[in-house]
């Protein structure tokens, strides 16, 4: 058990809709990073928060977006939902804001969204 | 722009043997590069860490090198076992970097 929550842990939908993913982080870990995994792109980094900020952005689409709020739980929100989406989305955080090298990440076990 | 290949996508190796999985990166040089092993619709789980001015790094049974010049890390398992089996991905990355960018991994397949 990595310490890092996230919820749902299955998640279908349609085409169109919209849906918000939850994470809570390690106790102490400050940042939060968000991942898509597909079984074509292998595991995309998407976006990090560090401490309630925006810090990184990966192959994000305009559609997804993502908050950290003060405790550090984060949300990730994609609308206008397509097929394409269908994805397992992992949340993961480390306890510094160098979670790119020098921070290992720890991951949560996943939710796994089915947009029919 | 950045690549970073893993040798093959699937290596079946016979228990007790050592394997041994590849990471070759073009385009940038990285100062860190992690190792992640992942199970089927499991999140990764960290396993190394290991810098640029850090040849070889080992732990337990596992072992990485780091090859600078070659732009090439290799990972290695020895004596494994099929509870290795598994999706290793690594992940190059540079100083200051905040984000990881993996591989696609390579499937390990130990047989009894």
């Amino acid at each position: 058990d990595s310490g890092v929550t996230q919820t749902p842990k299955h998640l279908i939908t349609a085409t169109g809709q919209r849906v918000t993913l939850r994470c809570s982080p390690r106790s102490g870990d400050l940042s939060v990073y968000w991942y898509q995994q597909s079984l074509d792109q292998g595991l995309q980094f998407l976006i990090q928060y560090y401490n309630g900020e925006e810090r990184a952005k990966g192959n994000i689409l305009e559609r997804f977006s993502a908050q950290q709020f003060p405790d550090l739980h984060s949300e990730l929100n994609l609308s206008s939902l397509e097929l394409g989406d269908s994805a397992l989305y992992f949340c993961a955080s480390s306890v510094g804001l160098l979670g790119g090298g020098l921070h290992e990440q720890f991951f949560g076990p996943g939710t796994r969204l089915t947009v029919l | 722009s950045q690549k970073i290949e893993q040798n093959s996508e699937a290596l079946n190796i016979q228990e007790g043997k050592t394997a041994t999985l590849t990471c070759n990166y073009t385009n940038y040089s990285p100062a860190y590069l992690q190792w992640y092993r992942q199970d089927p619709g499991r999140g990764p789980v960290f396993l190394l860490l290991i810098r640029e001015n850090e040849k070889e790094k080992r732990k337990e049974r596992l072992k990485v090198t780091f090859d600078t010049t070659l732009k090439q890390s290799l990972f290695h398992i020895t004596a494994s076992q099929p509870a290795d089996s598994a999706t290793y991905l690594c992940a190059p990355a540079g100083a200051g970097s905040y984000q990881l960018t993996f591989g696609k991994g390579t499937k390990l397949s130990v047989i009894p």
